[in-house]
């Protein structure tokens, strides 16, 4: 597609259980950038991808908190044992791996723990 | 640590009025300074950046910013505002990742 997909749109989960969060980046780029959006916090970086490789991941909120990315396209933020704190919007971005690339962003999971 | 700190939560202007949104910074070298634009529901829109050389940039939608070393600032402006431009405004500095750090955002009004 022309830009960055992502899905679900919107999940309702309970707490305790586990999601996944699903980004298609843009076709060609390199480097995806997974981040959350949320009332109290505002945007938030979590992790990097250049390629399939994730050199940091400590801006994760937790270790409850996984993201892998597989083929140089497809990554996945999992999310085990939810928690209500979880609740926001996650976002995706991609860009051709510079750090002057620009970073598109995706529409976001919208993700509510009840 | 590097860190954005956008002072006005809230601006409303009328329309057809001047806009300044302001940003500081803190980072130790050359910042890369970005302002990205939300809409209700839309994904975040990258408006303009800076990375060197001219320190006032121009950026789609008629927006400017000028990037000022001493004040460690990154104002946003448009001469003449439009109804459409209602919006919230985030400004970001680029991270070590090549991540973006953001500021908290200014949300913008627009009296017609």
């Amino acid at each position: 597609g022309a830009g960055v997909s992502q899905s679900p749109s919107n999940k309702v989960t309970e707490k305790g259980k586990d999601v996944e969060l699903r980004c298609d980046p843009i076709s060609g780029h390199t480097a995806l950038y997974w981040y959350r959006q949320s009332l109290g916090q505002g945007l938030e970086f979590l992790i990097y991808f250049q390629g399939n490789s994730a050199p940091d991941k400590s801006g994760l909120p937790s270790d409850r908190f996984s993201a892998e990315r597989t083929g140089g396209s497809v990554s996945t933020l999992t999310i085990q044992r939810t928690q209500q704190e979880d609740s926001a919007v996650y976002l995706c971005a991609s860009s051709s791996g510079t750090r002057l690339g620009e970073q598109y962003f995706g529409p976001g999971t919208r993700l509510t723990v009840t | 640590a590097q860190s954005v700190t956008q002072p006005d939560i809230h601006i409303t202007v009328s329309e057809g009025a001047s806009l300044e949104l302001r940003c500081n910074y803190s980072y130790g070298a050359t910042p890369y300074l970005f302002w990205y634009v939300q809409s209700p529901g839309q994904g975040l829109q990258l408006l303009l950046k800076y990375f060197s050389g001219d320190t006032l940039v121009q950026g789609i939608k008629g927006f400017e910013a000028e990037f000022k070393r001493s004040q460690s600032s990154f104002n946003l402006r448009k001469p003449s505002v439009h109804w459409s431009d209602a919006a919230e405004y985030f400004c970001a500095v680029g991270g070590s990742q090549g991540n973006l750090i953001f500021g908290k955002g200014t949300k913008l009004s627009v009296k017609p």
